[in-house]
C-alpha cells in the first residue's frame, strides 16, 4: 500500500485566484494521477503526472488551467488557475503501485470552495 | 463509448444483506474494482476482479461475469458504518480506469 498526504485539506478561495495542491507519497511511484470529484458526482481524471516531463491531460482539461508539476517520484502539485465557482470540487491525488493489480490509492483529497 | 452503470441509491437494514450491481461497456477489459467512499473522504479500495467468479473478503464479496459485462458487490451483516457510496470502476485496454457514478448506500437501524 501507499500513504498519500495532500495539502491543503480544504480551502475557500476567491474568484480569479489560483491555488496549488501538494501531494506527497511515502514511497517512489511511477504512476501518479490527479482526479476531480464534483459534488454528488463520481471521479473524473484530470491528468497523469509524469516525472520529468509534461503531464498528460484528459479531454476537457488543459495545462493553462491545471498546471501540474512532478519533480520526483514521490511528489506532485496541481494548480487550479484563475478559479471560478465551477471549480469548487474535491481534488484527489492517487497513485498506482508497480506490480500490484492496478488498484489506485488515494490521498485524503483537497476540498476547494470558490466564492 | 465507454459506460459504467450502477444504481444511484439503495437502502438496506442493519444486519441484512445487500447486493450492488454494476454493468459495463468498455474498450477492452483489464479488471474491475470496487471502492468505498464515505461522505467527505477519499475512496478506499475494496476488491479487484479480473477473472469470472466470486472473490470473498470478510463481509464483502465481489462477483464478475466478463461475458455479461456484469459485476456485483455483496455486503453481508450490514453495519451502520457501511453507509457510504460504492464506486465501480473498470480498467480498459489502455489501462485507464473508467468510473461509475457510484451507489449511495443508506443503512437503517
Amino acid at each position: 500500500s501507499a500513504v498519500i498526504s495532500q495539502k491543503p485539506s480544504r480551502d475557500i478561495c476567491q474568484r480569479g485566484t489560483s491555488l496549488t495542491i501538494q501531494c506527497q507519497v511515502d514511497s517512489q511511484v511511477t504512476m501518479m494521477f490527479w482526479y476531480r470529484q464534483q459534488p454528488g458526482q463520481s471521479l473524473t481524471l484530470i491528468a497523469t503526472a509524469n516525472q520529468g516531463s509534461e503531464a498528460t491531460y484528459e479531454s476537457g482539461f488543459v495545462i493553462d488551467k491545471f498546471p501540474i508539476s512532478r519533480p520526483n517520484l514521490t511528489f506532485s502539485t496541481l494548480t487550479v488557475s484563475n478559479m471560478s465557482p465551477e471549480d469548487s470540487s474535491i481534488y484527489l491525488c492517487s497513485v498506482r503501485l508497480a506490480g500490484e493489480s492496478g488498484e489506485l490509492f488515494f490521498g485524503e483529497g483537497s476540498r476547494l470552495t470558490v466564492l | 463509448g465507454q459506460n459504467i452503470d450502477q444504481p444511484t441509491e439503495m437502502t438496506a437494514t442493519e444486519g441484512a444483506i445487500v447486493q450492488i450491481n454494476c454493468t459495463y461497456q468498455t474498450s477492452g477489459f483489464n479488471g474491475l474494482f470496487w471502492y468505498q467512499q464515505h461522505a467527505g473522504e477519499a475512496p478506499t479500495f475494496l476488491s479487484y476482479n479480473v477473472l469470472d467468479g466470486l472473490e470473498e473478503k470478510g463481509r464483502f464479496s465481489s462477483f464478475l461475469s466478463r461475458s455479461k459485462g456484469y459485476s456485483y458487490l455483496l455486503l453481508k451483516e450490514l453495519q451502520m458504518k457501511d453507509s457510504a457510496s460504492y464506486l465501480c470502476a473498470v480498467m480498459d485496454s489502455n489501462y485507464q480506469l473508467i468510473w461509475g457514478a457510484g451507489t449511495k448506500l443508506i443503512i437503517k437501524p
